[in-house]
């Protein structure tokens, strides 16, 4: 079965400062991976998604993620972070095939908080 | 139009009521999926239909029944709910199955009392 860490389970950073939310995960062959980010109360939104291809992946609001298959990893980066980006934030991966098809592993999600 | 919308923002129920959660999209989707998120927890996977048909049940409780009446509405029957049945109730949608790029609606927040 997959499995997705996020071993940060909060952030503290400063307005403007750069930001780095790191997701590793557990499968066989490479998966689909995303991130979404969820504010309080609210359903999740999909900021960006790897397929294949080019491993740095931009995304909306400014995000953007890079693949590393040695690493089994999928990190978030924003390089200067907004007052709005505060939210939780949740990596996710899907199986490419199989009776599972369809079905995301999210990771525990790193809660996010920003400073003035 | 890349809205998936669900009534009732927010429902209080009596272990003993039934009442049902509505999920709808217009995007032309023929996936939909029903999740379940406790505070601080990231969702849990409840029902995945596909075309119609449900494709996939994560063993849940037979007091959650699931309903797909046609490809744009997917319906989530509640009954004889617990208190730990309280919880974000989240519905998605995606151009199909194998397409993981899921729409999210804002969500139910169901208290069980």
């Amino acid at each position: 079965a997959q499995s997705v860490t996020q071993p940060d389970i909060h952030i503290t950073v400063s307005e403007g400062a750069s930001l780095e939310l790191r997701c590793n995960y557990s499968y066989g062959a490479t998966p689909y991976l995303f991130w979404y980010v969820q504010s309080p109360g609210q359903g999740l939104q999909l900021l960006l998604k790897y397929f294949s291809g080019d491993t740095l992946v931009q995304g909306i609001k400014g995000f953007e993620a890079e693949f590393k298959r040695s690493q089994s990893s999928f990190n978030l980066r924003k390089p200067s972070v907004h007052w709005s980006d505060a939210a939780e934030y949740f990596c996710a991966v899907g199986e490419r095939r199989g009776s599972t098809l369809g079905r995301l592993y999210f990771g525990r999600g790193t809660q996010l908080t920003v400073w003035p | 139009d890349t809205e998936v919308t669900q009534t009732p923002k927010h429902l209080v129920m009596g272990m003993t009521n039934k009442k049902s959660l509505k999920c709808e999209q217009h995007m032309g989707h023929r996936a939909m999926y029903w999740y379940k998120q406790k505070a601080k927890k990231p969702p849990e996977l409840m029902f995945v239909y596909s075309y119609e048909k449900l494709s996939i049940n994560e063993s849940v409780p037979s007091r959650f029944s699931p309903e797909c009446p046609n490809s744009s509405l997917l319906n989530l029957h509640l009954h004889a709910l617990q208190p730990e049945d309280s919880a974000l109730y989240l519905c998605a949608s995606s151009q199909d199955r194998g397409y993981y790029e899921q729409y999210f609606g804002p969500g139910t927040r169901l208290t069980v009392t």
